[in-house]
């Protein structure tokens, strides 16, 4: 069972603010969420995680749900090289990361 | 700042050959991760390593073995090559103390004809 769902695809025009969406509806009080994505055909690139609050980095900020059951990824302002796949991952630590299917973004000028 | 650098980039192999992958992770990374990604599909765990001893293992098949060195580098080894071993290989590092913020390499890309 899928522990994250993520919408498929999205666009976002080039200067504005791209907010990818993840659903984790069964996390438990002690699972991370860790966002990653992967540019074409280059390795998978940290992004940012949170527990509960919300949290802020130079690249993007999360923002989870009072209940953690969903969270919002945001580049605030979206460039055409933020073209990418983006995983939403829920995890234990102690356990692996498991990527897929994420959200393909695109990022259009 | 120095990345994790993976050789070669490119391989080409036939059925029933062997390979060997090489990863040199990011100065002062303890931990090495491999991942193994199928056309058009996610990266996929194979195996990782913490101090030169393996500390989780993953989908890897038991053609494939791994192994951390001295110096920290990490080889994958795989043997009997099938077509369907075709795939980028991903390895990426840590620090032990933050598994979960890893920085991956650029990848090689293994094609077994």
């Amino acid at each position: 069972d899928a522990k994250t769902t993520q919408p498929p695809s999205m666009d976002c025009a080039e200067g504005r603010a791209a907010n990818l969406p993840c659903n984790h509806s069964t996390i438990s009080g002690n699972e991370y969420v860790y966002w990653y994505r992967q540019i074409h055909s280059q390795g998978p690139q940290y992004i940012i995680h949170g527990l509960k609050n919300n949290e802020t980095n130079e690249m993007a900020s999360l923002i989870i749900t009072e209940d953690r059951k969903s969270s919002t990824l945001i580049l605030p302002h979206a460039t055409l090289r933020d073209t990418a796949v983006y995983y939403c991952i829920v995890l234990l630590y102690g356990q692996n990361f498991v990527f897929g299917p994420g959200t393909r973004l695109s990022v259009l000028p | 700042a120095a990345g994790v650098i993976q050789s070669p980039r490119h391989l080409i192999k036939e059925k029933r050959e062997t390979a060997t992958l090489k990863c040199y992770p990011i100065p002062r990374h303890d931990t090495v991760y491999w991942y193994q990604q199928g056309p058009g599909q996610d990266p996929q765990f194979l195996i990782s390593f913490y101090e030169k001893m393996q500390s989780d293992k993953g989908s890897i098949p038991d053609r494939f073995s791994a192994q951390q060195f001295s110096d920290y580098h990490s080889e994958l080894n795989m043997s009997s090559l099938e077509l369907g071993d075709s795939a980028l290989y991903f390895c990426a590092s840590s620090l032990s103390l933050n598994p979960y913020e890893q920085y991956f390499g650029p990848g090689t890309r293994l094609t077994v004809t």
